[in-house]
């Protein structure tokens, strides 16, 4: 069971553009909602997190915003640069369960120059 | 303050062996966790040690097992290997709760069955 939908799976940018990652969750227990960042040959790096209780948080070029009635949150990436190309993943958890993170399927972000 | 580190890096098994990961967490971090990550099922977690104790267990069958040492280092040893275990896997550690903190991820180890 899928609890965490990611889309699209595949997004191509043009440099200096917006780009935009949704993630819809089932399990309204998740309080914890993270966004990795993926190189090939890496394993995932933190980008940035968000808790129910705001409903977006920035860092530097990258938005979480978070929608708790229609349980969903997306990552922005502002002006958009090919080294933001990678893989993403969003993720969810809560306090007491037992799955750890559970992530969504992921994101290819190809940036073109 | 080094990274996590998992080793080896890259594995090649056959069917029906077993096999032994390794996985250092960043200095100070007691909790430690492993994922599978594979391009069908994508990042699926196994379980979660902390001082030595697995609080946390994801969906896997009993072939998959771990434990950690009093320093925190932890090992994942899968036993009878089927070709559907073919996977990278994934350490990654955390100061306390992975709930709310940032889990580091290390770099993987490749894992291929013949």
């Amino acid at each position: 069971q899928q609890q965490v939908k990611q889309s699209p799976q595949s997004l191509i940018v043009q440099k200096g553009g917006i780009s935009i990652i949704n993630c819809a969750y089932e399990n309204t227990a998740f309080d914890y909602f993270p966004w990795y960042q993926q190189f090939p040959g890496k394993g995932p790096a933190l980008l940035i997190a968000i808790r129910p209780d705001v409903s977006e948080k920035k860092e530097g070029r990258f938005t979480i915003s978070f929608n708790k009635s229609a349980k969903q949150f997306s990552l922005h990436i502002m002006d958009s640069q090919p080294g933001d190309s990678a893989t993403y993943f969003c993720a969810a958890s809560y306090l007491g369960g037992a799955d750890g993170l559970t992530f969504g399927k992921g994101t290819h972000l190809i940036i073109q120059p | 303050k080094a990274g996590v580190t998992q080793t080896p890096r890259y594995l090649i098994k056959t069917r029906g062996q077993q096999v032994t990961l390794s996985c250092s967490p960043i200095s100070g971090h007691r909790s430690v966790s492993w994922y599978q990550q594979t391009p069908g099922q994508g990042l699926q977690f196994l379980f979660e040690y902390f001082s030595e104790t697995q609080r946390n267990k994801g969906n896997f069958p009993g072939r998959f097992s771990g434990r950690q040492f009093s320093n925190s280092r932890s090992e994942m040893n899968v036993s009878t290997l089927e070709l559907g275990d073919s996977a990278l896997y994934l350490c990654a550690s955390s100061l306390d709760s992975p709930v709310y903190q940032p889990q580091h991820f290390g770099d993987g180890t490749r894992l291929s069955i013949l």
